[in-house]
């Protein structure tokens, strides 16, 4: 079957550094996405990877390693405005996006 | 760009009657909407797959004459949830393709939240 594990909820500093990690296995590959979802609202882009590495975008970074079905979202100098669920998502075979269940990232002051 | 639009935003119904949910592309043209369900504190689940001009795909466990899907032009696909019942709240959030994107990234709407008393 295929299936996205990454941990139910985190809690980090403001200012602070916080990885929130994503593993997967699932019926090919086409991309993996992170996506930030506040409360009550849709889910908003933040970075996608089809290729090893990381790719730094602002604050965020996104990092994969396909070889060992990887991936962590770095968010950097959390501001408060950051606490969100954090959802990781991979394109399958067939271009379906398979979701995890998301991340709650609780800031603290 | 690659905006996206649902309306309404929060619908409260009665048990027994129906709802429709209008997902727009404003900005783009949107061969395939995405219609997805979320329960409270749980993840996204795809109910089922909108082609403009053709039959929806449903995933495995939607009722297909309950969740009647309607995608009729480009920027626009229709959700309509039949004879609703109070297990039917949730929120329903809508989200298209941008056709010309290679990363296939899909954009949101804000999402419906439907309340069926």
């Amino acid at each position: 079957g295929q299936n996205i594990d990454q941990p139910t909820e985190m809690t980090a500093t403001e200012g602070a550094i916080v990885q929130i990690n994503c593993t997967y296995q699932t019926s090919g590959f086409n991309g993996l996405f992170w996506y930030q979802q506040h409360a009550g609202e849709a889910p908003t882009f933040l970075s996608y990877n089809v290729l090893d590495g990381l790719e730094e975008k602002g604050r965020f970074s996104s990092f994969l390693s396909r070889s060992k079905g990887y991936s962590y979202l770095l968010l950097k100098e959390l501001q408060m405005k950051d606490s969100a669920s954090y959802l990781c998502a991979v394109m399958d075979s067939n271009y379906q996006l398979i979701w995890g269940a998301g991340t709650k990232l609780i800031i603290k002051p | 760009g690659a905006v996206v639009s649902q309306h309404p935003s929060w619908v409260i119904c009665k048990s027994g009657t129906s709802v429709k949910i209008e997902c727009r592309s404003l900005d783009f043209q949107a061969t395939t909407m995405f219609w997805y369900r979320q329960f409270p504190k749980q993840s996204l689940m795809l109910m089922a797959t909108s082609n403009e001009g053709s039959k929806a795909t449903y995933e495995q466990g939607v009722e297909k004459d309950k969740f009647l899907i309607n995608h009729a032009s480009l920027t626009l696909s229709t959700l309509t949830v039949t004879s609703a019942h109070p297990e039917d709240s949730s929120f329903y959030i809508c989200s298209a393709r941008v056709p010309d994107r290679t990363a296939y990234e899909q954009y949101f709407g804000p999402g419906t939240r439907l309340t069926v008393t």
